[in-house]
């Protein structure tokens, strides 16, 4: 069983969309992240979290510590907003990352 | 750009050759992890130096793997007698100091085995 949970694994959307990606962990973390890959191998962090929510633009990141999850939001989404999404949570001196949400948004 | 660099970005090599990767970190990052992924799956933890000390190592990285960070500055990760199984794309990552918690990763080395 991996450490961390991605829901869903691919998702489709419309221009405009409001967009959810959850992910779910168990084990004890420090810190949870939501990172941004693109085709070709680059990948950005957006957040990250240890506690309640954060935002930033169109993008809001939550996470439940006694629940062991968190949600990705996208509102008004946007085709640029096409990439994989990956849940990552440090615990102890490593990192355990999700297998990622392939998200594309059609004009 | 993250400001981690690393070389080649691709590398396409026979069955049983030796392939030898770079990373050059952002200058004041202590931390330097190198993770794989493979198609449709998440980075995949295989070790990570604090400064030059390589502090813990994957069960994933065989005795064919071998990484240094000589100087605690770049790293390198070398694979022996290549098989096609390590095909996959190798990131690098690193950390800030004071900012454990926040990876910048480099755009990874894509390595296919043929």
């Amino acid at each position: 069983k991996n450490e961390v949970e991605q829901s869903p694994q691919n998702l489709t959307a419309q221009e405009g969309e409001f967009i959810t990606i959850n992910c779910s962990y168990s084990v004890g973390i420090s810190a949870l992240h939501w990172l941004q890959q693109h085709p070709g191998g680059g990948i950005v962090s957006l957040f990250m979290l240890s506690s309640g929510k954060k935002k930033h633009g169109r993008l809001i990141a939550t996470i439940n510590i006694q629940e062991k999850h968190s949600s990705l939001h996208i509102t008004a989404s946007h085709p640029r907003d096409s990439a994989v999404y990956i849940c990552a949570v440090r615990s102890s001196n490593q990192f355990y990352f999700g297998t990622g949400t392939s998200l594309t948004v059609i004009p | 750009d993250t400001g981690v660099s690393q070389d080649p970005r691709h590398k396409i090599t026979k069955r049983g050759q030796n392939v030898t990767f770079r990373c050059d970190p952002i200058s004041e990052h202590n931390r330097l992890y190198w993770y794989r992924q493979t198609l449709g799956q998440g980075p995949e933890f295989l070790t990570y130096f604090q400064n030059e000390a390589q502090l813990e190592k994957s069960r994933l990285l065989s005795d064919r793997f071998s990484a240094e960070r000589p100087k605690g500055s770049f790293s390198t990760l070398e694979i022996q007698r290549t098989e096609q199984g390590d095909s996959a794309m190798y990131l690098c990552a690193s950390s800030f100091p004071w900012d454990n918690e926040k990876l910048f990763f480099g755009s990874g080395t894509q390595l296919s085995v043929l």
